[in-house]
């Protein structure tokens, strides 16, 4: 059965510093999201992203955060400059068109900021 | 601001009994809402989905039930096994299809052997 895929599973970075999320949709999804999850915390929706292009981006998702499809499988959360309040499980989505609406969610990345 | 609450963080069962986990929401535009089952370590695995023009939707031992008047969903798991022992989270959409999830807290079961 395809899955979501993301990598890396873990990654830890100083503060200040550039980290980028990757993630591999499934292969006939056009939908694409990033939703974070803060210990202990609700799941978050920062940004989904349709036809090359930002739908909808949530107050998290500020000057910091940009999404890109840099081809036609990868699809990339980019922080230029984490904080130490960017530690979280960050999960990519995706869902075909004409979905009902069940998005499928990747195992998540781990990002800790120190 | 919830706009998707699970009030309960936790609820323990027996093996073989009914669980039921609760769900309110606060957005009367929302007309699509699921439940997802996360493992620690992995990420949230689709379950079970109802729209707002059903009150119910059941699949296999799992049934989702809205009450749109009530603005209130629960899921029922019938019988509960110690597979099931994971973090349920509800979550709502408006107007189905692509929109964004909004999530509830959600509900850690555990179902004792």
């Amino acid at each position: 059965e395809p899955e979501v895929t993301q990598t890396p599973s873990h990654q830890v970075t100083q503060m200040g510093q550039e980290v980028i999320l990757r993630c591999v949709p499934i292969s006939n999804h056009l939908y694409f999201y990033w939703y974070r999850q803060i210990l202990g915390q609700k799941v978050e929706f920062l940004v989904s992203f349709y036809n090359n292009e930002i739908s909808e981006k949530s107050e998290i998702f500020d000057d910091q955060f940009s999404v890109e499809r840099p081809d036609g499988s990868n699809f990339t959360l980019k922080i230029r400059s984490t904080k130490l309040e960017d530690s979280a499980m960050y999960f990519c989505a995706s869902i075909p068109l004409g979905a009902g609406g069940e998005q499928y969610f990747g195992p998540g990345t781990r990002l800790t900021v120190t | 601001d919830q706009q998707v609450k699970q009030n309960s963080p936790s609820l323990s069962v027996q093996e073989g009994r009914i669980s039921i986990l609760n769900c309110d929401y606060t957005n009367s535009m929302f007309d699509y809402f699921l439940w997802y089952k996360k493992y620690p370590a992995e990420g949230p695995t689709f379950l079970i989905s109802i729209s707002s023009i059903k009150d119910k939707n059941e699949d296999g031992r799992f049934t989702v039930f809205l009450n749109k008047s009530a603005k209130h969903l629960s899921l029922h798991i019938v019988p509960s096994q110690p597979g099931d022992s994971a973090v349920y989270f509800c979550a709502a959409s408006e107007r189905g299809g692509s929109e964004k999830l909004v999530f509830g807290k959600g509900t850690k079961l555990t179902v004792n052997p």
